[in-house]
């Protein structure tokens, strides 16, 4: 049992440049999150999906795009790299809205620089 | 809105002494509190909650933690510290959100060091 899968583990991009950070469960989860990680900052929310079709935006949604079309994936799109945007990247999931209680799955993170 | 707070950056315990990280939370409402621990260049791994019944939640890893509602306290405790205790930990209380479903707020962590 995979988990959460999280590629690349590591991603150097220049200011302008797009990319697409690539998330993947594989436990039937309804709900999935993306979240940047700082120091000193915690875990931020950037996106949320309670389900396939469906997203929402988070606190710090600013210059980041996801879509929801499977129930397995929800990838994270970059559009205008910015050096803002140099992070470490977490996706997380969980089970819906009849399990309100249950803790979230994190994967292992995309480290992102960007010059 | 429901929030955290960490207020130590770094603990630092000596190996078979008990410790304790603290968490204090803002909520309106009945709080819903958990712990995670991250380790060098890992994900987040659950430890434990508290949703209701007894203060004192037993968690993963010999972890417990004490919920305290006069305080607004929900301090993570270990009798006896290892070693391979040394990582990240991290608060979250859930929040709603304007959709109507369920998010996570974090506090800032607390980076546990384990002196042998």
């Amino acid at each position: 049992n995979a988990g959460v899968t999280q590629t690349p583990k590591f991603q150097v991009l220049k200011t302008g440049q797009s990319m697409t950070l690539q998330c993947a469960q594989d436990m039937n989860h309804e709900y999935m999150s993306w979240y940047r990680q700082d120091p000193g900052m915690g875990l931020r929310l950037i996106h949320y999906s309670v389900g396939a079709g469906i997203t929402d935006q988070g606190e710090v949604p600013n210059g980041y795009n996801v879509s929801r079309s499977t129930t397995e994936d929800f990838p994270l799109r970059l559009l205008s790299a910015a050096p803002s945007q140099t992070s470490v990247y977490f996706c997380a999931s969980r089970l819906g809205q009849g399990h309100l209680n249950q803790p979230q799955h994190f994967g292992d993170g995309t480290r992102l620089s960007i010059l | 809105a429901q929030s955290v707070a960490q207020p130590e950056d770094q603990v630092n315990v000596a190996e078979g002494n008990p410790l304790t990280v603290k968490c204090t939370y803002s909520v309106s409402g009945n709080p819903y509190l958990f712990w995670y621990v991250q380790y060098p260049n890992r994900g987040l791994q659950f430890l434990l909650k508290y949703i209701t019944g007894d203060n004192l939640v037993k968690g993963s890893y010999g972890f417990e933690a004490e919920f305290n509602k006069s305080q607004t306290s929900f301090h993570l405790k270990k009798p006896s510290a290892l070693v391979s205790d040394s990582a990240l930990y991290f608060c979250a209380v859930r929040d709603y959100t304007t959709s109507g479903t369920y998010k996570y707020i974090f506090g800032t962590g607390t980076r546990l060091k384990v002196l042998a």
